[in-house]
């Protein structure tokens, strides 16, 4: 099975700063990661697929890369609907796996 | 526009059954695989099983194989998960998502439903 570890797993960040997550794959997926977004008490929201690509409607603020194992998102100035928490997928084989999440909280 | 929505969920002992539908609408359900996932209170996100648009292949997280089976009914754009011999750990929101490519086998879910409750306890 392919391992997804995130990091950091909670950062604690001011509006208007700029915040990178990291997810690292245990062995190369190529580019087939997404990125969720997910706030308290809701469903996921998918933001990024193919390690690279917004989703429709989804706002240039959010930017992503990356290839084989090591994938960033970024969020380029954060706002107050940005905080929540953050997963990567991987979708290169099954089991698909998702990394442990990161939370992002104001500061 | 697209939705699924759970429903299903409820409080059951250890060792009882559930069944889990997806009711879909907005998009060309038969031409679309669907996933399972699931959410344990306070923790991240887990895949659960998914089914290829026609059924033909099914693929389940070694956690629950055996015990659930996915199964879809496109003539009435529903997604199941039969969950047999159900344990304490089960305990969790179950979401049902549309994968994000048609005929694909499997990659992400692009829409989510809100999530149906499952509650495993005596």
């Amino acid at each position: 099975d392919i391992q997804m570890t995130q990091s950091p797993s909670s950062l604690s960040a001011s509006v208007g700063d700029r915040v990178t997550i990291t997810c690292r794959a245990s062995q190369g997926i190529r580019n087939y990661l997404a990125w969720f977004q997910q706030k308290p008490g809701k469903a996921p929201k998918s933001l990024i697929n193919a390690a690279s690509n917004l989703q429709s409607g989804v706002p240039s603020k959010f930017s992503a890369g990356g290839s084989g194992t090591d994938f960033t998102l970024t969020i380029s100035s954060l706002q107050p609907e940005d905080f929540a928490t953050y997963y990567c997928q991987q979708y290169n084989s099954y089991p698909l796996t998702f990394g442990g999440g990161t939370k992002v909280e104001i500061k | 526009q697209v939705q699924v929505v759970e429903s299903g969920g409820g409080v059951v002992q250890p060792g009882g059954s559930l069944r889990l539908s997806c009711a879909a609408s907005g998009f060309n359900f038969r031409t679309y695989a669907m996933h399972w996932v699931c959410q344990s209170p306070g923790k991240g996100l887990e895949w659960v099983a998914s089914i290829r648009h026609d059924g033909s292949d099914k693929y389940y997280a070694d956690s629950v194989k055996g015990r659930f089976t996915i199964s879809r009914d496109n003539s009435k754009n529903t997604v199941y998960l039969q969950m047999d011999n159900l344990r304490a750990e089960d305990t969790a929101v179950y979401y049902c998502a549309k994968d994000s490519l048609s005929y694909s086998t499997g990659s992400y879910g692009d829409y989510w439903g809100q999530g149906t409750l499952v509650s495993v306890s005596s």
